[in-house]
């Protein structure tokens, strides 16, 4: 398996860009996780899917923010409109059942200048 | 405060030492903890996990648990210059699934 995909690995706009973030995870894998990392705050769960169902959003920082899983296959995170504060590194992690491991993406290095 | 605590360092040790990392976590109800590794510019991964008061040994790593004064710790024996990196300490709520990640200890062992 090639592990959790996510693309692009860097991105950079301009504030006020519509920014998307994109997720392939393990197949079989049935929790899929959103983080954001910084220097300021560390490693942030904004969002997890259990079954492609959203269970808890309560680390997504404001409505600018939103998540989907349309399938097993596929998340996106989304950022509308994109502000400098949002600049991170986001990360995608997924996990079969209650396993312990998660199995983190390479990351996307977001920039909003 | 805050949910997980870790002493962000850097801290350096030589190597062939024992390196020390703690953590401390605000929520009784959590039940797993987990020790991931983050090396400069990657993503994290486990290293090792723990669910019972006392220690779990795993090569050159031991996580120790005390879950009355709500702490973990990992260590390291003969440390390496490969051990340097930014080891994460996340407890788990079983009954959320949730993992929050400390901030992390900066561990760098001088060759």
């Amino acid at each position: 398996d090639a592990g959790v995909i996510q693309s692009p690995r860097h991105e950079v706009t301009e504030m006020g860009q519509e920014v998307t973030l994109r997720c392939k995870p393990i197949s079989g894998h049935d929790y899929l996780f959103w983080y954001r990392q910084t220097m300021m705050r560390g490693l942030e769960l904004l969002i997890y899917f259990n079954n492609n169902v959203p269970i808890d959003d309560s680390g997504m920082p404001e409505d600018r923010f939103s998540a989907k899983m349309p399938n097993a296959s596929f998340s996106t995170l989304k950022i509308q409109p994109s502000e400098p504060r949002d600049s991170a590194v986001y990360f995608c992690a997924s996990s079969f059942g209650v396993g312990e491991k998660l199995f983190f993406g390479s990351g996307t290095q977001l920039s909003v200048l | 405060q805050k949910e997980v605590e870790q002493n962000s360092g850097p801290l350096s040790v030589p190597e062939g030492a024992i390196a020390s990392l703690n953590c401390t976590y605000s929520d009784r109800g959590s039940q797993s903890f987990f020790w991931y590794r983050q090396y400069s510019g990657k993503s994290p991964e486990l290293i090792m996990s723990i669910y019972s008061n006392g220690d779990k040994e795993d090569g050159r790593f031991t996580a120790q648990l005390n879950k009355a004064s709500q702490y973990v710790s990992l260590l390291i024996r003969d440390s390496q210059p490969s051990d340097s990196a930014t080891y994460l300490c996340a407890p788990r709520m079983d009954s959320s699934y949730k993992l929050i990640f400390g901030s992390g200890t900066r561990l760098l062992v001088r060759p």
